[in-house]
């Protein structure tokens, strides 16, 4: 069974940048049909997809965050990985690394790490 | 970009009840592209439908979803203590993934 595993700092400085990394278990990144994605959540508010990352490092993100934004994956340890440069206070979220199930079908995104909480503050 | 809005905000009911959600989009989707998601406090979402109709891999059967083109709905027969969530629809159109602001089910 897939388990996600998301890591990295809670507490990032304005301007500076956020790196996140998310380890699968349980299961190989480079199996194809899976996209892997990352979504936000600001504090009391609704879900924000960020963008998600083939195993062949096709990228596919949210065009307001475009320009900030850096993903990619490392096969060799099964991990994938989030970098949102000039961070403000905006950014202050939980971030979650998830599954996205697709192969000429949209199946959902049906696995979830625990969710990492990141505060923008100085 | 497609927007979608579901209603309403909050629902409050209880164990036993039936409850119908809607999530309406700005513009027609392709019904594959709609999922419906369940959030508990504290906790990631789970998936609960997927292609508007199709239940994901261990979700009871009193979660059912229904819809196309603009109107989609989730329903879900015979709350059970463990309902008690927000629901967030999702869909995706030109290379965007968005979600709705959610249906709060409370316990009444």
């Amino acid at each position: 069974q897939v388990q996600l595993q998301g890591s990295g700092p809670g507490l990032v400085k304005p301007s500076q940048t956020l790196s996140l990394t998310c380890t699968v278990s349980g299961g190989s990144l480079s199996s194809g049909g899976y996209y892997w994605s990352w979504i936000r959540q600001h504090p009391g508010k609704g879900l924000e997809w960020i963008g998600h990352i083939y195993y062949t490092g096709s990228i596919y993100n949210n065009p307001s965050l475009k320009s900030r934004l850096t993903m990619s994956v490392d096969t060799s340890k099964n991990q994938f990985s989030l970098k949102l440069s000039s961070v403000t206070a905006a950014d202050t979220a939980v971030y979650y690394c998830a599954r996205l199930r697709s192969s000429n079908y949209y199946y959902g995104m049906d696995v979830w790490g625990q969710g990492t909480t990141v505060t923008v503050s100085s | 970009e497609i927007v979608l809005t579901q209603s309403p905000g909050t629902l409050s009911l209880s164990p036993g009840e039936r409850v119908t959600l809607s999530c309406r989009a700005s513009q027609s989707l392709n019904s594959m592209y709609l999922a419906w998601y369940q959030q508990k406090p504290g906790q990631a979402p789970r998936l609960l439908i997927y292609g508007a109709s199709s239940r994901a891999t261990g979700i009871p059967d009193r979660f059912s979803g229904s819809g196309s083109g603009t109107d989609f709905t989730l329903t879900i027969n015979r709350l059970e203590p463990e309902d008690f969530a927000v629901y967030y629809c999702q869909q995706y159109s030109n290379s965007l993934w968005t979600f709705g602001q959610g249906t709060k089910v409370e316990i009444k």
